[in-house]
């Protein structure tokens, strides 16, 4: 099956304590991100990468960081200098062709600070 | 950035009613995606829809994009229907933004 996975489903952290957030994707497409969603709100982007070994800050990247080592997958690392990091986490990938211009969205990660 | 304004904020219908939510955006987009999230999370791409009409089994979706707003269409709405529909845009970065959500509540 084509799609993205992010593991784990939930997570719980303790304060101080970094952790990383898997995606993974078997979809051949060359663009990946990482998006925040608070309860009852939008999207809003914490880093992109448009090719291997390249990304970009979106607009809330700080206490956050990405690597981008291979194609297939595009970690989040939530750092203790994160002030709020309880949210709910979703990884993305881009199709773009003559006929479209997608994102396809994995089904989340729920991280809560204790 | 662009301003993405989605209406209404909470909607509830019958089961069988028919629905149209609202997207306006201030800017011109070269693209634009609605999108649907279920109770439990999962965001599933409903339309890629910068301009014109599609149509997709009870769903449908126009955007006038001279005029800066989308509408999504939803028929005999169903139970199954309830969650927050999203409409993203993109305007020429690589950023897509997204609006607030229209939280849909179909009862049976």
């Amino acid at each position: 099956d084509g799609g993205i996975t992010q593991s784990p489903k939930y997570l719980f952290r303790k304060e101080g304590q970094n952790v990383t957030l898997s995606c993974e994707q078997n979809l051949n497409h060359d663009a990946m991100y990482w998006y925040r969603q608070d309860p009852g709100q939008g999207l809003r982007l914490i880093y992109y990468s448009q090719i291997v070994n390249d990304f970009q800050k979106g607009d809330i990247a700080e206490g956050y960081s990405v690597s981008r080592e291979k194609k297939e997958s595009f970690p989040l690392t939530v750092t203790s200098a994160q002030k709020n990091p309880t949210a709910f986490y979703l990884c993305a990938s881009r199709l773009r062709d003559s006929s479209t211009d997608t994102q396809y969205f994995g089904p989340g990660t729920r991280l809560t600070v204790l | 950035g662009i301003q993405v304004e989605q209406s209404p904020p909470d909607l509830i219908l019958q089961e069988g009613a028919n629905s149209t939510l609202r997207c306006n955006f201030s800017d011109s987009v070269n693209n634009l995606q609605w999108f649907h999230q279920n109770p439990w999370g999962q965001l599933i791409n409903l339309f890629y829809i910068p301009s014109g009409t599609k149509q997709n089994g009870r769903l449908s979706a126009t955007t006038v994009a001279t005029e800066r707003y989308s509408l999504l269409y939803i028929s005999s709405s169903q139970t199954t229907d309830s969650g927050v529909y999203f409409c993203a845009v993109r305007t020429g970065a690589n950023n897509l933004f997204f609006g607030t959500g229209t939280r849909l509540t179909v009862i049976p």
